[in-house]
Parts: C-alpha cells; structure tokens; sequence
C-alpha cells in the first residue's frame, strides 16, 4: 500500500503564529484529505485535496500531485487550533492510508 | 444531513470474547469503510463494504470481519478477542459516484477496552 510521511511529528506555537505541515507520499493518489482529530477521537475533515490549492478561513492547503506530497498551512494559529492533524491518501483501491500525525499546541 | 454515527461510544469486553459494532453512514452513502487506531500502529484501513460487498480489505486476521445491509449500515465483528485489540475503531462513509476518488467522512468511533 502507499505509504505515508508527516513532518513535523510535533509543533509548538505561539499564538499568532504561521506553520506549515507536509506530507509524503510514496505513489500516486487519487484521494487525498487531511483531517484534524478531536481530543474525543473523531476525524474532523479540513480539506480533500487531490491536487491545486483550497482555502478555508486561516487554513489553506496545496497538493503537488506530480511530486507526491502536500502541505497544510495555519495562519494567526489559535490555541483552538492544538490536537492532531493527519494527512491520508488512497490509490485506485480507495484504502487510505494515514501518516503518523502531526501534534500542534498552540501556547498562548 | 446527519453525519455518520456508531454505536456504542465505549465498550469493556474481557478476553477471549467478541464485540459487534455497528455503523449507520450519512444518508446516501453506499461506502461505508472501517479503520482501526492505537497507539502503537496508529491508523489502518480494515475493510470497506460497498452494496452489500466487501470491496477491499486491509491486513487484519480473519477475527476481525463485517458486513453491509442493503440500507448501507454496517457492523463489523471481532471474535477471540486479544488485549491487542483494544483500540478505537472508527467508521466511514463515502458517496461513490463511480469517479476514481471520493471523500471520506469520520463517525465519532467505539473505543473498545479488552480486559
């Protein structure tokens, strides 16, 4: 199956603060999503994003499809913004599979 | 619309027993896909059920199993439990129109403790 990479595995930031998350992949995909998980366990969907860019208020997001990775952007963090962000990705079987996380806390 | 739901939130099985876990997906989603989290492994892909069928499934022993029902809601079953099994399980769903990718969306998961 296609494997996947996040960096940083942990981040910590200042309110205020801008920060990049990336994700790896080692094959191509046709879904891509990144989620952020809830101190409660469930998978709050911030973006599916097979390839170009979207925005959504202080996160944006932009896949290289052809070069196999993506990033996730913050912007003006909050300490609302803290928890875990995974990054996940399927071939054509539609089995995603998630990269370790990325851990933020936002300090205020 | 009401998002994916699973039921129980928690569960406290004892060795050796098994558990069924039920998922009722978001209204008019035909793909429903399970996946299990630990600490240790982290998140991985179970099975995903499509119109009653099993599509795809990941590398987990023959313990683990599900099925679909025609009005989509899915449960998935594990037999013998171990301590290992303990993990939050979690359920998805998915409108598959065909095209080559679909998005995926996350129920609250079963936490299930094994004693």
């Amino acid at each position: 199956g296609i494997q996947v990479e996040q960096s940083p595995p942990d981040l910590i930031l200042q309110e205020g603060a801008n920060s990049t998350l990336r994700c790896n992949f080692s094959d191509s995909v046709n879904n891509l999503q990144w989620f952020h998980q809830n101190p409660w366990g469930q998978l709050i969907n911030l973006f599916y994003i097979p390839s170009g860019t979207k925005q959504n208020g202080r996160l944006s997001a932009t896949t290289v499809a052809t070069e196999r990775y993506s990033l996730l952007y913050i912007s003006s963090s909050q300490t609302t913004d803290s928890g875990v962000y995974f990054c996940a990705g399927a071939g054509g079987d539609y089995k995603l599979s998630f990269g370790a996380g990325t851990t933020v806390t936002v300090r205020a | 619309k009401a998002g994916v739901t699973q039921t129980p939130r928690y569960l406290i099985k004892t060795r050796g027993q098994q558990v069924t876990l039920s998922c009722s997906p978001i209204s008019g989603h035909r793909s429903v896909s399970w996946y299990q989290q630990t600490p240790g492994q982290g998140l991985q892909f179970l099975f995903e059920y499509f119109s009653e069928t099993q599509r795809n499934k990941g590398n987990f022993p023959g313990r683990f199993s599900g099925r679909q029902f025609s009005n989509s809601r899915s449960e998935m079953n594990v037999s013998t439990l171990e301590l290992g099994d303990s993990a939050l399980y979690l359920c998805a769903s998915s409108f598959d129109s065909g095209a080559s990718s679909y998005e995926q969306y996350f129920g609250p998961g079963t936490r299930l403790t094994v004693t």
